[in-house]
């Protein structure tokens, strides 16, 4: 299987604080996306790297990329209250989005 | 609003029952999808429409039918409901000759079966 496994399943944070996930794969990709779930709502595409990129930044997002360990992190600096939600990674096994892999997730809560 | 919407929100049925799930996009990509999320946050691709052609079957059973009748529409519909198809599903879309394009996802359908 392709899927992404996150690392924590659960996070829980104080505001100001920064929160780290991780994302471990098994295939090849050509990108690994990260995306946001806030409860009871539909995913929202976050930050998109490269296979050949190690490092990307967003705002106070950063995601970096070691495809020799197949793996990937997503640092949240600052963190709000409003960054409570479900983080997940996403892999594309060589293809294109059609057939995107999603990881476990990663349930992020930041306390005010 | 730009968006992928979808209908209803909560949709609960008994067990046997027929539903449909309605889905919308009027951000002019070419690609649709049918997510499955279960209880425990896992996501799993169920099928994608390419200009209403079926291009992902991902061994979903054959009580699950999509119709597309045009890029900007995919619907589900469902047969037979079972209590195992209790889930949120969500509808997505995405341009699939873009280089990198991500998808774009509805708020979901929380289907309830009893």
């Amino acid at each position: 299987s392709q899927q992404g496994e996150e690392d924590p399943q659960a996070l829980s944070i104080q505001e100001g604080e920064n929160a780290t996930m991780n994302c471990s794969y098994k295939t090849s990709i050509n990108n690994l996306q990260w995306y946001r779930q806030n409860s009871g709502r539909g995913l929202v595409h976050l930050i998109l790297i490269r296979s050949n990129e190690r490092e990307k930044h967003s705002g106070r997002l950063r995601v970096t990329l070691d495809t020799s360990k197949k793996s990937s992190s997503l640092l949240i600096t600052a963190s709000r209250a409003a960054d409570t939600a479900s983080y997940f990674c996403a892999t594309d096994g060589g293809g294109g989005s059609e057939k995107l892999v999603f990881g476990k997730g990663t349930k992020l809560t930041v306390n005010p | 609003d730009t968006a992928v919407s979808q209908t209803p929100k909560y949709l609960v049925t008994q067990m046997g029952n027929d539903k449909s799930i309605k889905c919308e996009q009027n951000l002019g990509h070419d690609t649709m999808y049918w997510y499955k999320q279960d209880s425990k946050k896992f996501l799993k691709i169920m099928f994608s429409y390419n200009n209403k052609e079926l291009i992902i079957n991902e061994t979903v059973p054959n009580r699950f039918s999509p119709k597309s009748p045009d890029k900007a529409h995919l619907n589900l519909h469902i047969n037979s409901l079972e209590l195992g198809d209790s889930a949120v599903y969500f509808c997505a879309s995405s341009l699939r000759d873009r280089e990198n394009s991500p998808l774009h996802f509805g708020n979901g359908t929380r289907l309830t079966v009893t």
